[in-house]
């Protein structure tokens, strides 16, 4: 059981815009900033978002991220093929003094 | 380009140790924390461990204090962890990432990431 709760399956077509959550507590999302990691088959995770709604250099604008009290929402718009994959919230446990992971979210482009 | 390279995985039996090592490259390693992240068979990650950027902070995940130890090398560049009393539920890939900082703080995130080192726990 994780800390962070987040769906375990999305889907989408080619185009559609989709929202992946993540629902924590005050001690971890209530308290401090959520990072999104993407790992997509066979690859090591790669971070994707970071402070609730910063890209990375090379990340394309379809992906964003924002966070309100203790939930978090990564969305994906103008959904691609490429964009399958695993995604993870992640964010410091204040009460635990440890890093906290959504159970991750498996992404599927119909 | 920054790079992280993580070795030292293998079988192991129950009980046993083992010592995974990641080399950092192409970054002031002395300057950042480091953490290990798990990720077992088809499952999602776990955070293990970090160490701040001069090794006097570690913080452990509960599911490994006591039986793990992150430590680093600085003149070496190079990352490790101890693992002793391995478990079956102790099998999985290991991570190593770069923080964004020295001391590890909530206001941070990880990376790059390694490509992984396999650990399996069986007898």
């Amino acid at each position: 059981q994780s800390v962070l709760t987040q769906p375990p399956s999305a889907s989408g077509t080619p185009g559609q815009r989709v929202t992946i959550s993540c629902s924590g507590s005050s001690s971890n999302i209530g308290t401090n900033t959520v990072n999104w990691y993407q790992q997509l088959p066979g690859t090591a995770p790669k971070l994707l978002i970071y402070s609730n709604n910063q890209r990375p250099s090379g990340v394309p604008d379809r992906f964003s991220g924002s966070k309100s009290g203790t939930s978090a929402s990564l969305a994906i718009s103008g959904l691609q093929s490429e964009d399958e994959a695993d995604y993870y919230c992640a964010t410091w446990d204040d009460s635990l003094n440890a890093w906290v992971f959504g159970g991750g979210t498996k992404l599927t482009v119909l | 380009e920054v790079q992280l390279l993580e070795s030292g995985g293998g079988l192991v039996q129950p009980g046993g140790s083992l010592r995974l090592s990641c080399a950092a490259s192409a970054f002031t390693f002395s300057n950042y924390a480091m953490s290990w992240v798990r990720q077992a068979p088809g499952k999602g990650l776990e955070w293990v461990s970090s160490i701040s950027a001069n090794g006097g902070a570690t913080y452990y995940a509960d599911s490994v204090k006591g039986r793990f130890t992150i430590s680093r090398d600085n003149s070496k560049n190079t990352l490790y962890v101890q693992m002793n009393s391995l478990r079956a539920e102790d099998t999985a890939i290991y991570y190593c990432a770069k923080s964004q900082r020295a001391t590890v703080t909530t206001w941070d995130w990880f990376d790059p990431w390694g490509q992984g080192t396999l650990v399996t726990v069986s007898s």
